[in-house]
Formats: structure tokens, sequence, C-alpha cells
């Protein structure tokens, strides 16, 4: 089974500092992962993944994510936060070996953590 | 939101009536999923569909169904059986079944249901 941890429920970081959403996975064989927005009573908009390759991914709105792969941990990163930074952010995760055939099972969501960015 | 529309945005129903919850794709996508979203418990799989006429339960399928009669179209009901169907429904694709495993999903702006 799969299974993602967000620890923290709120993190709250000053405008134009550095921030870290943190995110861990466990899966029996190698991850895709992903991190996604959420602005209220929104969907959900993809930022970055990791698939293969570079463990520093980059993404949209100049945030990035490094994979590591002995932690089991996916951080999302910031390096100057903006208040319009401020909302819901889910990691999620699926195995990479269930997919060797193909396959379109969906993925598994942590609970999400609030980025509060005070101005 | 990307190519995905959901409707109603809110939608308010009596218990013990069904209702169903639209869901459109215009990207081409082959796969498609319905989420559920609860205060401080993520998203939970409700269904999802590789293929037209096609559908697999994901993890809280009780008291749901879905068709998938063409490919831009994957309607959810919510059914009476639901025993507590009040949530935020979200409604998302991906690209196609062969890479779907690596690829991101898309996400439509959600329904949100209450049942009183």
């Amino acid at each position: 089974a799969q299974s993602v941890a967000q620890p923290e429920d709120q993190v709250n970081v000053a405008e134009g500092n550095p921030l870290t959403v943190k995110c861990t996975y466990s899966v029996s064989g190698n991850p895709y992962l992903f991190w996604y927005v959420q602005y209220p009573n929104r969907g959900l908009q993809f930022l970055l993944k990791y698939i293969t390759g570079d463990n520093l991914v980059k993404g949209s709105y100049g945030f990035e994510a490094e994979f590591n792969k002995s932690q089991t941990s996916f951080h999302l990163k910031k390096p100057s936060a903006l208040v319009s930074d401020s909302a819901l952010y889910f990691c999620a995760v699926r195995d990479m070996g269930m997919y060797s055939g193909g396959g379109a099972d969906g993925l598994t969501f942590g609970k999400g953590t609030h980025l509060i960015i005070q101005p | 939101d990307g190519g995905i529309t959901q409707s109603p945005k809110y939608l308010f129903r009596k218990e013990g009536q069904n209702v169903t919850l639209s869901c459109e794709q215009n990207l081409n996508h082959d796969a498609m999923y319905w989420y559920r979203q609860d205060p401080g418990q993520g998203l939970r799989l409700i269904y999802y569909s590789q293929i037209v006429n096609d559908f697999q339960k994901g993890d809280i399928a009780e008291g749901y169904s879905v068709s998938r009669e063409k490919k831009e179209s994957f309607p959810l009901t919510v059914t009476s059986a639901q025993k507590n169907p009040t949530a935020f429904y979200l409604c998302a694709s991906s690209i196609s079944v062969v890479i779907s495993g690596r690829s991101e999903q898309y996400f439509g702006p959600g329904t949100r249901l209450t049942v009183t």
C-alpha cells in the first residue's frame, strides 16, 4: 500500500522568507511524486512532479521540490514567499512498480498543509 | 482549472434523494477520476475510468455510481445509500492509459454538495 504524510497542518512564513512544506511517503517500489495547490473553493492545480532523474525538480510559480530517497521525502520549497502563495498544498504519490503495464489508478494524497504567508 | 468543467458549483439536496454531478473534459484524456474532499482528510478516490465503457471502484465507492459512455464525460451519482454525502467533489483527468501512471492529473473546479 502507498501512503503520504504531511506532518504540518499549517505553516506560517513571513513574506520574502524561504518556505518549506514537508512531505514523506511510503511505497513498496519506486515513487512518482506530485505537488498540487488549492485555493479556496477551487480545484487543485498541478505544481510539479518527480518521475525519475534529477532529485531537484522545478515547477510553477517559482516552487521546487527535492526528492530524497533515503529519507523518503519530497519537501516543497520556495526561496522567497509571496502573500499570494497562501493556499492549501497537497503532496501525492503513486507506486511506480504498479504501472509497468500501464494503468490509471488514482493518486494517494496527503491531508494537506495550509501555507500562510504574512505580509 | 484547465479544460475540465463541473456543474453545478453548489448543489443542495434533501436526504434520500439521488443526485448526479456532471464532469466534462475537452483535453482528449483517456483517464478520468472522481475524488471526495472533506476538511482535514485530503482527497479520497471514489471511482476512476481508464477508457470508455470501463470504470473501477476506488477507496470509498460505496453509495456512489458512475458511467463512462463518452470519452469526455464521467458523471457521478450520489445515491441515497451514501451515509454522509455532504462534501466537496472533484473530478480529474489524465492523458492516457499507457503513461498516466507518471502523468499529472488535471482537476475541475469542484462541486460542493450539501445534503440536509
